[in-house]
């Protein structure tokens, strides 16, 4: 079946702009998640979605991030006036469900660059 | 806070076995993840532990001692497809899950 997809695969914007990422998860999968990872570096926890539940949005690095997640499917990634560190692979990931258990599936990621 | 810790690069030879460690604080403990993570590509499942001892699948096991926080990533013989980093991921009392840095090995021939 299909796995968890992200767009645009890369992306270039100016110092400034306002960028958008979406993420489409596997069909049924109620949990998940975005991440950030550094050229080099581990993953950087950003938000999580369960359900209907409110989002953890206690790895979100300043109020220029934000997220959301329409109808428990497709969840977007904003990004305001970017700047240079904002450059990164953000990766999205789903499990079926909250349950620790849950193994994550992750997207091929977008990379983004900030000039 | 939270901490993972693993060792930044590893390097073994080729039908060799290799350790990778991790040790952990978070606060709460719901489980522990391995994940393989090639240069470019999307990190995908090895592992999960809950309980304490060892998990075995084929050529990789993992283990899990909650009372020292640490745990280990064990490859038996070694292919050089293995060459990728690992990433050990504690899932906290809150459900997020934390990712330590990673470990990067090379498997030479």
């Amino acid at each position: 079946g299909a796995g968890v997809s992200q767009s645009p695969s890369n992306k270039v914007t100016e110092k400034g702009k306002d960028v958008e990422l979406r993420c489409d998860p596997i069909s049924g999968h109620t949990a998940l998640y975005w991440y950030r990872q550094s050229l080099g570096q581990g993953l950087e926890f950003l938000i999580y979605f369960q359900g209907n539940s409110a989002p953890d949005k206690s790895g979100l690095p300043s109020d220029r991030f934000s997220a959301e997640r329409t109808g428990g499917s497709v969840s977007t990634l904003t990004i305001q006036r970017t700047q240079q560190e904002d450059s990164a692979v953000y990766l999205c990931a789903s499990s079926l469900s909250q349950g620790a258990s849950y193994e994550q599936y992750f997207g091929p990621g977008t990379r983004l660059t900030v000039t | 806070g939270q901490n993972i810790d693993q060792p930044t690069e590893m390097t073994a030879t080729e039908g060799a076995i290799v350790q990778i460690n991790c040790t952990y604080q978070t606060s709460g403990f719901n489980g522990l993840f391995w994940y393989q993570q090639h240069a470019g590509e999307a990190p995908t499942f090895l592992s999960y532990n809950v309980l304490d001892g060892l998990e075995e699948k084929g050529r990789f096991s993992s283990f899990l001692s909650r009372s020292k926080g640490y745990s280990y990533l064990l490859l038996k013989e070694l292919q050089m497809k293995d060459s990728a980093s690992y990433l050990c991921a504690v899932v906290t009392g809150g459900f997020k899950t934390i990712f330590g840095a990673g470990t990067r090995l090379f498997v030479k021939a």
